[in-house]
């Protein structure tokens, strides 16, 4: 089936060491995203890649980055976790990035800060 | 006012029961419209796209009002597989960007 991948699903890293999670997709889809989500929260963009092209959101700390190495796979690093930053981190994808383009997410990963 | 403002519930029905709410958007101009269901601690899942007045899958509806800029989704006949926090996800500005809202709570109960 196709579908979305993320791994780790759980992620445990001290304050301040830096981490990356994982996200891969086998829906061939152009646009992959990257959201936040705290407890009782709503999801909160973060980025998204365009094909090869990167779009950050003006809010989103300079401690997020992101690489896309091909079509099927992207990565969120996190150069320097604060204690903030604890949340589950959601992968999502789209064919396109028009008015239409409905969004599947992958499980998640859960990040923990000690 | 919000961009997407939804009845946080809880709702608290019986199994076969009916059950609905609303969602409210900031945009008139918007013109795609989600509701995705997500479960405790997973991954939000759609559940319907409405891109015109309504559509409908099987137990579920969801209907469309431009004029008064909100967005309903109906649950007939609940499963206690129903429970769930269902979201209504807005394009606000037809572009990439979804807008969430916060959710509304549904259990059904044996």
């Amino acid at each position: 089936d196709a579908m979305v991948i993320q791994n780790p699903r759980y992620q445990v890293t001290q304050f301040g060491k830096p981490v990356t999670l994982s996200c891969s997709q086998t829906l061939n889809h152009n646009v992959m995203y990257w959201y936040q989500q705290k407890s009782s929260q709503a999801p909160k963009l973060l980025f998204h890649y365009y094909d090869k092209d990167f779009n950050n959101e003006a809010d989103t700390p300079d401690n997020f980055q992101s690489r896309r190495p091909n079509t099927s796979f992207c990565f969120l690093d996190i150069r320097s976790p604060g204690l903030g930053d604890a949340a589950m981190y959601l992968c999502a994808t789209s064919m396109h990035r028009d008015s239409y383009n409905e969004q599947f997410f992958g499980p998640g990963t859960r990040l923990t800060v000690l | 006012r919000k961009e997407v403002e939804q009845d946080p519930g809880p709702f608290n029905v019986p199994e076969g029961a009916t059950v609905a709410f609303n969602c409210t958007y900031s945009n008139s101009a918007s013109q795609s419209f989600f509701w995705y269901r997500q479960d405790c601690r997973k991954e939000p899942k759609l559940l319907m796209s409405v891109y015109s007045s309504g559509n409908e899958d099987g137990r579920f509806t969801a209907q469309l009002n431009r004029a008064s800029q909100y967005i309903s989704l109906l649950i007939r006949d609940s499963k206690l597989s129903d429970s769930a926090t269902y979201l209504c996800v807005v394009n606000l500005n037809n572009d990439y960007k979804l807008s969430f809202g916060a959710g509304t709570t549904v259990t059904v109960r044996a």
